[in-house]
């Protein structure tokens, strides 16, 4: 069974730091995301990584993907208040599993 | 991409009642699915639904309790049935996309449900 653990839970970063978010999962996967979920809110697609080396940026936001070690990794850079939300990381094999979320807050 | 809509966006409901939820697509999709996000959690996948067959539930979810249709490939309902405390949750549509030449999976705005 596909199992997807994703650390930290909880991140309280300053601004203009620098931070990384990390997302293990247990067999291969067809393809992995990252979401951004705010308060009360739906999800938001962040990135779809599909391939080994694959490395997506937006902004202060960058993803890659390690198939062969199974791990996915979302870097923070400079922090703003404005990234302040819950990050998921979710893996698809036969269907889609989510990391448990990580709740990032940046502090001034 | 796909723009996907929910309704109702929120209920308060008494246990032992039913509630349906719809959920409607503005492109046809093959795959749709529901999930469950109880508060501070994660998403956790109740069902898919493919239109022209049964849905497909994961461990733990079962169809009495939460029966869902496919009647065409825009749209889908879950319903949950015999209503306990413990269902207040979000739950959640989704779909998967392939327009932009790859999948991408793309999340209703959610029903918030309360149960009393």
């Amino acid at each position: 069974e596909l199992k997807v653990e994703q650390n930290p839970l909880f991140l309280s970063m300053q601004e203009e730091k620098n931070y990384t978010i990390y997302c293990n999962y247990s067999t291969t996967s067809d393809r992995l995301y990252w979401y951004r979920q705010d308060p009360g809110k739906s999800l938001e697609s962040l990135f779809v990584l599909l391939s080994n080396g694959a490395v997506k940026q937006e902004g202060r936001l960058m993803a890659s993907l390690d198939t062969k070690a199974r791990l996915s990794t979302l870097h923070i850079t400079a922090a703003v208040h404005d990234l302040s939300a819950t990050y998921f990381c979710a893996v698809v094999r036969d269907d889609m599993r989510f990391g448990a979320g990580t709740r990032l807050t940046v502090k001034p | 991409s796909a723009v996907i809509s929910q309704k109702p966006s929120r209920d308060i409901c008494q246990r032992g009642t039913s509630l349906t939820i719809q959920c409607q697509v503005d492109s046809q999709v093959t795959m749709m699915f529901w999930y469950r996000q109880q508060p501070g959690q994660s998403l956790t996948l109740i069902a898919t639904a493919n239109q022209g067959s049964e849905a497909t539930y994961e461990s733990g979810f079962v169809i009495d309790k939460f029966p869902i249709s496919r009647p065409n490939l825009t749209f889908s309902t879950l319903t949950v049935s015999n209503m306990s405390p413990e269902d207040s949750s979000i739950y959640l549509c989704s779909v998967e996309d392939y327009t932009s030449g790859f999948y991408e999976q793309y999340f209703g705005p959610g029903t918030r449900l309360t149960v009393t």
